[in-house]
């Protein structure tokens, strides 16, 4: 009940095209949900998060779709760049008592140039 | 405002020894966590410090221990070290009642031999 299903494992996208990432979550107690952008060697940089009482949120070119009834969300990148190549994370955590992330597998993504 | 600092970058160890890895928390923050990301995997929640306690801990055993000091600054410790301690190890800082944001470091790159 704690995971956090994502997908897909891998996505090659041209540039100016859109990324799209699904996550998933079994644990309807979750209430807050960021995804991290991690380039290789470094830590996981927080790109954008949401909260279940919204059912999207926009951030610059990065929007979050949140579907609460099917207990997924999703990660839309437009007009995507080279430069955001990188992997991408998804995690859902609580938001009192212990708030630990349980993070998706993650997804890496490469923009052609 | 200094972000999340860790250190060392990166350590090796053989199979046995004990390591300590250190944890500066940003500015204003006072709760840490740890996690552990293996090669091509999301980070997995190791425990959680909240003012000097730990406030929660995941599937990890008694091996890993932890600290933080009254500047929120943590340790994270680990006896017996086995092959598959081999990972990047990443802390991330939070203000508990600012609700679920957490900020990471670089991490440190643990390799045991």
């Amino acid at each position: 009940q704690q995971q956090v299903k994502q997908s897909p494992q891998s996505l090659i996208v041209q540039k100016g095209g859109i990324s799209i990432i699904n996550c998933a979550y079994e644990n309807t107690a979750f209430d807050y949900f960021p995804w991290y952008q991690q380039f290789p060697g470094k830590g996981p940089a927080l790109l954008i998060a949401i909260r279940p009482d919204v059912s999207e949120k926009k951030e610059g070119r990065f929007t979050i779709s949140f579907n609460k009834s099917a207990k997924q969300f999703s990660l839309h990148i437009m007009d995507s760049q080279p430069g955001d190549s990188a992997t991408y994370f998804c995690a859902a955590s609580h938001t009192s008592g212990t708030y630990k992330y349980i993070f998706g597998t993650g997804t890496r993504l490469k923009v052609l140039a | 405002e200094t972000g999340v600092t860790q250190s060392p970058t990166h350590l090796i160890k053989t199979r046995g020894q004990q390591v300590t890895l250190r944890c500066s928390s940003q500015s204003g923050h006072n709760t840490v966590s740890w996690y552990q990301q293996a090669l091509g995997q999301g980070p997995q929640f190791i425990f959680q410090y909240y003012r000097e306690e730990e406030n929660g801990r995941g599937n990890f055993p008694p091996r890993f221990s932890g600290l933080q000091f009254p500047n929120y600054s943590s340790e994270l410790n680990v006896n017996a070290l086995e092959l598959d301690d081999s990972a990047l190890y990443l802390c991330a800082s939070s203000l508990r009642e600012a609700g679920g944001e957490q900020f990471f470091g670089p991490g440190t790159r643990l390799t045991v031999l």
